[in-house]
């Protein structure tokens, strides 16, 4: 079964440091992968997605992330974080039409 | 990017009563729409798909009379959760699918925050 795996409930990083969420992927075939910020009651928005070409996929409000095959990993960056960066972080994979989300993850980010 | 709508973003009602949530794309149509439900604190789970003119498909677990789901236009998808109880209570999102095929984007809606007294 395709699935992913956000192995980090929280993620706490100061204003101006780098950040990375976590994401590993396990599919068969090639993965189509998404990566969606949810502030509180509010739906998902879109941040970006890999479905081929470049590993580094770069997405909304300064956000990217690398795909990495060998390690069946997607994790979502940002070089200098900002306090408005706060919000949950799902990880996705489209799975037979239907995309399947991680457990999310919290960045936190302290001013 | 395309824009879908919900709409009550907020509902209170009472146990043993019915609500209606709509789901509109607003710019494009969409063949395919999708409704999750989220807990707090947890990931979304797929309740439903909807094709526009046809029978959704639940996921395993969801139980399809309680949770109906009518798509009757190419922009409009509705889930009335029928005989509410509180264990219903939570948020529910839908999504819609804009482009066939293997390429296609998903946007999704601010969401519906459900609470049953």
């Amino acid at each position: 079964a395709q699935s992913v795996a956000q192995p980090e409930d929280q993620v706490n990083v100061a204003e101006g440091n780098p950040l990375t969420v976590k994401c590993t992927y396990s599919v068969s075939g090639n993965p189509y992968l998404f990566w969606y910020v949810q502030y509180p009651n509010r739906g998902l928005q879109f941040l970006l997605k890999y479905i081929t070409g470049d590993n580094l996929v770069k997405g909304s409000y300064g956000f990217e992330a690398e795909f990495n095959k060998s390690q069946t990993s997607f994790h979502l960056k940002k070089p200098s974080a900002l306090v408005s960066d706060s919000a949950l972080y799902f990880c996705a994979v489209r799975a037979l039409g239907k995309l399947v989300f991680g457990t999310g993850t919290r960045l936190l980010v302290s001013p | 990017g395309a824009v879908v709508s919900q709409h009550p973003s907020r509902v209170i009602c009472k146990s043993g009563t019915s609500v209606k949530i709509e789901c509109r794309s607003l710019d494009f149509q969409a063949t395919t729409m999708f409704w999750y439900r989220q807990f707090p604190k947890q990931s979304l789970m797929l309740m439903a798909t909807s094709n526009e003119g046809s029978k959704a498909t639940y996921e395993q677990g969801v139980e399809k009379d309680k949770f109906l789901i009518n798509h009757a236009s190419l922009t409009l998808s509705t889930l009335t959760v029928t005989s509410a109880h509180p264990e219903d209570s939570s948020f529910y999102i839908c999504s819609a699918r804009e482009g066939q095929g293997a390429v296609y984007e998903q946007y999704f809606g601010p969401g519906t925050r459900l609470t049953v007294t």
